[in-house]
């Protein structure tokens, strides 16, 4: 149990395009998503907090108008990264807070993203 | 934002050694988590620790909770080619509500 999904797993496309990043919990409920980034040898950043049926939480620096969340679902949540430039390139992890079991935190297997 | 501080860095060892890695953080966490993150994949949990003090095995992992809240230690027991990977701590504030905040990682590697 407890499986989140990521779709596409990967993704190139040319500078000046818009990408859309799914995650989806496929065995539980989740009211809170979270989407990280990370860039290559580095740690995890959280980038924003997704609640199912509100706005999202961007954490500082985080431009809200070029990484778009919605979280329409209590099982989905994408992360549309608007007018992606070669700096956006990362591996985009989100993770899913169990409605249930609110301590853990599961995460999807990540979506790299190459913006040429 | 803010990080942990995760040490060591990276490591090389022989298969059958044991490892230790640890992390400190200047503020105090109500929820120390170990991952571990193979290649192209997201983290996966190893250990959760909950309480101050507390020490909790998975397998030939071990770890506890540093009794000032502020520290926390994973030790692998007896290493396999297998334990290659990135192993990250995170801490967490305030309730099971409170975001995570990631080390910067231990690199694990194992020879045969």
């Amino acid at each position: 149990g407890a499986v989140v999904s990521q779709h596409p797993s990967w993704v190139i496309c040319k500078s000046g395009t818009s990408v859309k990043i799914e995650c989806r919990s496929l065995d539980f409920q989740a009211t809170t998503m979270f989407w990280y980034r990370q860039f290559p040898k580095q740690s995890l950043m959280l980038m924003a907090t997704s609640n199912e049926g509100s706005k999202a939480t961007y954490e500082q620096g985080v431009e809200k108008d070029k990484f778009l969340i919605n979280h329409a679902s209590l099982t989905l949540s994408t992360l549309t990264v608007t007018s992606a430039h070669p700096e956006d390139s990362s591996f985009y992890i989100c993770s899913a807070r169990d409605r249930d079991y609110w301590n853990e935190q599961f995460f999807g297997p990540g979506t790299r993203l190459t913006v040429l | 934002g803010q990080q942990l501080n995760q040490s060591p860095q990276s490591m090389f060892i022989q298969e059958g050694e044991d490892v230790s890695m640890n992390c400190t953080s200047s503020s105090i966490f109500n929820t120390w988590l170990w991952y571990k993150q193979d290649p192209g994949e997201g983290p996966v949990l190893l250990i959760a620790l909950y309480k101050a003090g507390e020490l909790t095995s998975n397998g030939r992992l071990t770890a506890q909770f540093g009794i000032t809240r502020k520290d926390s230690f994973l030790n692998i027991s007896a290493s396999i080619p297998s334990d290659v990977g990135i192993y990250f701590c995170a801490g967490q504030h305030g309730g099971s509500q409170g975001n995570l905040i990631f080390g910067k990682g231990t690199k694990l590697s194992v020879k045969p």
